[in-house]
């Protein structure tokens, strides 16, 4: 059973588009994020929702919309995609927003814009 | 908004051999982790030391916090090749209601 998956794994499309990756945990938590990894490697919050709630909005411009239907899932829309948003966007969870334990990442989904 | 950074960028041993990585980060925190991704993989959850640890061991990993020096180390113990991927040390300020992350020590184990 994977905890924490998101779709698709791979995305390929054309500048101006929009796109959106989901994701869905089975661990019951109640905290999710939107993680984006650059080709550095450097790893960036972007959002985090508890219990479907808005917590953390990072400098992220607002082409990108977080949605959370319900607390097992979060979201990410992509309008009038650039060039720039390419990357791996990692979606994770936690057991509480007040993060003491671990956080459990899905597989991520690398967004390529051509 | 980065708090973690992670030296070396790259290390490269031989198996058998021990790893150290470091991580220092820049304001107080309540607890560090480190976690793994190997290629093309999501990160995994190695160990998570609080801030009132010294010292944290978890089979072959063990973690060492210095909140003096805002810094941490994670010393694998004879290395494996399946031991070969990247390792990020992340951090949760009071402040954040998240874990803050650097870019990594991409680790190669070579057989």
């Amino acid at each position: 059973d994977t905890a924490v998956s998101q779709t698709p794994k791979y995305l390929v499309t054309q500048m101006g588009n929009d796109k959106s990756i989901k994701c869905e945990q089975n661990l019951g938590h109640d905290t999710m994020y939107w993680y984006k990894q650059d080709s550095k490697k450097f790893l960036k919050i972007m959002f985090s929702y508890n219990n479907k709630e808005l917590i953390i909005n990072e400098t992220v411009p607002n082409r990108f919309s977080p949605k959370s239907p319900d607390k097992a899932h979060l979201n990410l829309h992509i309008n009038s995609l650039e060039l720039g948003d390419s990357a791996v966007y990692f979606c994770a969870s936690s057991l509480n927003d007040r993060v003491t334990g671990e956080l459990f990442f899905g597989e991520g989904s690398r967004l390529t814009v051509l | 908004s980065q708090q973690g950074e992670e030296d070396p960028q790259a290390l490269s041993i031989q198996e058998g051999e021990n790893a150290t990585m470091n991580c220092s980060y820049k304001t107080s925190i309540n607890n560090l982790q480190w976690y793994r991704q190997n290629s093309g993989r999501g990160l995994v959850h190695l160990i998570l030391i609080r801030s009132n640890e010294r010292e944290k061991h978890s089979g072959r990993l063990r973690v060492t916090l210095d909140t003096s020096k805002k810094s941490s180390s994670l010393l694998i113990t004879a290395s494996r090749a399946a031991d070969t991927a990247s390792y990020f040390c992340a951090t949760e300020h009071p402040s954040y209601n998240d874990m803050r992350f650097g870019a990594g020590t991409r680790l190669t184990v070579k057989p």
